[in-house]
């Protein structure tokens, strides 16, 4: 089946730096998406991409559709204390009979005052 | 946007009971439901595809017996862990896509399961 790849696995950075993560896919996907999930919660919703080279914002958040549609990044700006959680980084197929999503491994993110 | 609750938000049974969760989608219309099973530290592991009015499609080794589900309206899906033992303790959680068309799926916040 498809498989994610994302990375880094987890970040240490002071509040106020940006930060970088991405995914890579063994498998084109038609949508690429990115949540937020923090303790004892379910994932948020953060960003949806659903062309590939979409380039999307959504405040201190953006996010890319890579061109090739195997690989998508999100970056942070201007880190905040409340960016503290995981993140993932999710791919659906788009086929009717298969709109499942393959979440990748998750990015852990600590933000340091 | 869009909404989807889950309930219990956390339950203690006892090993041999049954547990019932349910996933609902408050301000949509949800086709399908999908229900997710999450280990510490690790990422969502999908257990089955549960569309409105038919049989639920399980992903391979989730042992659809044991995992009851009933998605009986467009609202509600539920997930039923039977005869419930320790190594069924997991954070379990759903996701709600509506009928727009549109391909996102909305996670409820979860179930945290402890099976003594």
């Amino acid at each position: 089946g498809q498989q994610l790849n994302q990375s880094p696995q987890s970040m240490f950075i002071q509040e106020g730096e940006d930060v970088s993560m991405n995914c890579t896919s063994s498998s084109i996907f038609n949508t690429w998406l990115w949540y937020k999930q923090e303790p004892g919660e379910g994932p948020v919703l953060l960003i949806a991409l659903y062309k590939a080279g979409e380039l999307t914002s959504n405040g201190r958040l953006t996010a890319q559709f890579g061109i090739t549609r195997k690989d998508s990044f999100l970056n942070i700006s201007a880190s905040i204390p409340s960016d503290v959680g995981i993140y993932f980084c999710a791919g659906q197929l788009g086929l009717r009979s298969a709109r499942q999503l393959t979440f990748g491994s998750g990015t852990q993110l600590t933000v340091l005052p | 946007g869009a909404v989807v609750s889950q309930h219990p938000s956390r339950v203690i049974c006892k090993s041999g009971t049954s547990v019932k969760i349910e996933c609902r989608s408050l301000d949509f219309q949800a086709t399908t439901m999908f229900w997710y099973r999450q280990f510490p530290k690790q990422s969502l592991m999908l257990m089955a595809t549960s569309n409105e009015g038919s049989k639920a499609t399980y992903e391979q080794g989730v042992e659809k017996d044991k995992f009851l589900i009933n998605h009986a309206s467009l609202t509600l899906s539920t997930l039923t862990v039977t005869s419930a033992h320790p190594e069924d303790s997991s954070f379990y959680i759903c996701s709600a896509r509506g009928t727009s068309g549109v391909e996102t799926q909305y996670f409820g916040p979860g179930t945290r399961l402890l099976v003594l």
